[in-house]
């Protein structure tokens, strides 16, 4: 069946890195995504990598993908109050988006 | 311009009431969607419509009654609710159902008195 499963909660220093860790069942998923989620408002596409990718690459944010372990990591590069959120990973297979339970990032100064 | 817009932001509503959430986007998108979101969890699936068709309803209870009277819209009609409905509405719309890129709108925040 389909499950995405992902670490409730990570704290990090403002400046550091964050390593947002995803992992997911299904080897047919097609695309991979990751959706921020501030609080009180709707998710925002951060990024997505197609699962013939192991890597991608946006300015701070950094997505790996081990497709053998299906395992999908978010790093986040010199993390900022602003990145405080929680964080959904997601397949998509058939259409459907199949989120995992959201990972809060909590950034002190 | 990837804007999905939702209306109301808020809305508190009795069971006995009748209300109406809304959606829009001007992006061309052809397939819109309905989540529903409890606080803390992350959005489950309630109904997609491909081409002004409803193509999904993910066993949603008929107190939700959904609408798309064209491309660019979609209702969420309310009516006898439970205070356990209460919880953020997101819609969503995408180029195509199969598409990848799949954008959010900033949602309502349903309270059931």
């Amino acid at each position: 069946g389909e499950d995405v499963e992902q670490s409730l909660f990570l704290s990090v220093r403002e400046g550091d890195s964050s390593v947002i860790n995803c992992t997911y069942t299904d080897s047919s998923s097609t695309y991979l995504y990751w959706y921020k989620q501030e609080p009180g408002a709707g998710l925002q596409l951060l990024t997505y990598i197609f699962s013939n990718m192991d890597m991608k690459q946006d300015q701070r944010l950094t997505v790996l993908l081990n497709k053998k372990d299906k395992h999908l990591s978010l790093r986040i590069a010199d993390t900022q109050t602003g990145d405080s959120a929680i964080y959904f990973c997601a397949e998509k297979n058939t259409g459907k988006l199949i989120f995992g339970q959201g990972t809060t990032l909590q950034v002190k100064p | 311009d990837t804007e999905v817009t939702q209306t109301p932001k808020h809305l508190v509503m009795g069971m006995t009431n009748k209300k109406s959430l809304k959606c829009e986007q001007h992006m061309g998108h052809r397939a819109m969607y309905w989540y529903k979101q409890k606080a803390k969890k992350p959005p489950e699936l309630m109904f997609v419509y491909s081409y002004e068709k409803l193509s999904i309803n993910e066993s949603v209870p008929s107190r939700f009654s959904p609408e798309c009277p064209n491309s660019s819209l979609l209702n969420l009609h309310l009516h006898a609710l439970q205070p356990e409905d209460s919880a953020l509405y997101l819609c969503a719309s995408s180029q195509e159902w199969t598409s990848y890129e799949q954008y959010f709108g900033p949602g309502t925040r349903l309270t059931v008195t």
